[in-house]
């Protein structure tokens, strides 16, 4: 089965900096997706970026970009320009028939 | 776009009692749902797939005969926890996804906040 590991349990940023969150997974498959999901406290799962495996540019948009590298089956999220907004729980997820989720990793963007 | 609409969004119940949480696809149809369980502080976990028409796949570790999965319809899915004990209080969700032709976009529900007293 396959696995994701974040191995960053909290984070923390001044508001308008960078922040790079980490997620590295592990499978035997050589098509799947990636996705960074937000959380906040409602629970509800807001989507960030996708990736489709096969794609080797990594996805953009707007402040968020990814960092894939299928060779080291990692895949980090990285945050430009910091809002009080961005705080809030962050999975990234492996897909390939159904969507499993790292540990998490909270991020708390400081004014 | 595409909604997923999950009902109740919060649920008390009685131990020893059975609860009813619905998924539903609201303009499209879905095969396949996927049910998770959050726990405070805690990540997604995947309970079951629940296919349209046949029995749900359930994880290993996840009790069939507690967390009763009916996909009885395209836009339908239900879980149902029987028997419910204070330590099946916690976050449900689902999810679902019109399939390849959308390029595999999964929508999630609003979530269950389910409470055992």
């Amino acid at each position: 089965a396959q696995t994701v590991t974040q191995s960053q349990p909290e984070m923390s940023v001044q508001e308008a900096e960078t922040v790079t969150l980490s997620c590295t997974y592990d499978t035997s498959e050589s098509n799947y997706y990636l996705f960074w999901y937000k959380q906040p406290p409602s629970g509800q799962m807001i989507l960030v970026i996708r990736q489709e495996a096969y794609k080797q540019q990594n996805a953009t948009e707007n402040r968020f970009s990814v960092n894939f590298q299928k060779a080291a089956k990692s895949f980090s999220l990285k945050i430009s320009d910091s809002q009080l907004g961005d705080t809030a729980m962050y999975f990234c997820a492996f897909m390939k028939q159904e969507m499993r989720f790292g540990a998490g990793t909270r991020l708390t963007v400081k004014p | 776009g595409a909604v997923v609409s999950q009902h109740p969004s919060w649920v008390i119940c009685k131990s020893g009692t059975s609860v009813k949480i619905e998924c539903r696809s609201l303009d499209f149809q879905a095969t396949t749902m996927f049910w998770y369980r959050q726990f405070p502080k805690q990540s997604l976990m995947l309970m079951a797939t629940s296919n349209e028409g046949s029995k749900a796949t359930y994880e290993q570790g996840v009790e069939k005969d507690k967390f009763l999965i009916n996909h009885a319809s395209l836009t339908l899915s239900t879980l149902t926890v029987t028997s419910a004990h204070p330590e099946d209080s916690s976050f449900y969700i689902c999810s679902a996804s019109p399939g390849q032709r959308s390029g595999n976009t999964i929508y999630f529900g609003e979530g269950s906040w389910l409470t055992v007293v």
